[in-house]
């Protein structure tokens, strides 16, 4: 059974830094790409990042871009998100979804996690 | 970036209707490998979204036949025939062709 476990999210001050985490098992992980999808309270879906599972292909939203950095490690089945300079805006449940076959882009979001909230606020 | 607008905003729907969710497109999402890379997504309350339908009208593993996808271009519709009590949610369209990748403002099916 594919899961996807976030972690990471809790309150931070604006400006300030934090690194989420997804672990995923059930599945080899090394085979495919990953995204974060992030959810404002009450909002709906913005997709935030992408990394194909080699890391050889990554894309980012305008709204994070330079700001967020996405990676992955193949050998401990964890991607990542690396969020610094945040911002109120920036609040919202953080979500890490599998692509369903390899590419160089997204697709078919079928397997999601439960999600992490990050809170940014002083 | 590729603005995807979702009509209407909310939906009342009584169980047994037919409902119809229209999604478009600021640019044509037809790739150039000739594929059109737009998908639906289902978020039930407290719940984590669900993957409907990719590639414009091809339905995801054990999706009711009762979703059915359509469109071309930049307009897309999602229609439920005989809506169940388990459709309700918010309905997203996103969009994978054109890097930043966006997703629609949602569609709010709900019960009359």
């Amino acid at each position: 059974e594919v899961q996807l476990v976030e972690s990471g999210g809790g309150l931070v001050q604006p400006g300030r830094s934090l690194k989420l985490s997804c672990v995923a098992s059930g599945f080899t992980f090394s085979n495919y790409g990953m995204n974060w999808i992030r959810q404002a309270p009450g909002k709906g879906l913005e997709w935030v990042a992408y990394i194909s599972s080699g890391s050889s292909y990554i894309y980012y939203a305008e709204t994070v871009k330079g700001r967020f950095t996405i990676s992955r490690d193949n050998a401990k089945n964890t991607l990542y998100l690396q969020m610094t300079s945040l911002r109120s805006e920036d609040t919202a449940l953080y979500y890490c979804a599998r692509d369903y076959y390899s590419s160089y882009t997204p697709n078919w979001f079928a397997y999601w996690g439960q999600g992490t909230l990050v809170t940014v606020s002083s | 970036d590729v603005v995807l607008t979702q009509t209407p905003v909310s939906l009342s729907v009584t169980l047994g209707d037919q409902a119809s969710i229209s999604c478009r497109s600021s640019q044509s999402l037809e790739y150039s490998d000739g594929y059109t890379y737009l998908e639906w997504y289902l978020q039930k309350p407290g719940q984590s979204p669900q993957l409907l339908i990719y590639e414009v009208s091809n339905r995801f593993s054990g999706v009711p036949d009762r979703f059915i996808g359509s469109g071309s271009g930049t307009d897309f519709t999602l229609k439920i025939s005989r809506v169940e009590p388990e459709d309700l949610g918010v309905y997203y369209c996103f969009q994978a062709t054109h890097d930043p990748y966006t997703f629609g403002a949602g569609t709010k099916l709900e019960l009359k």
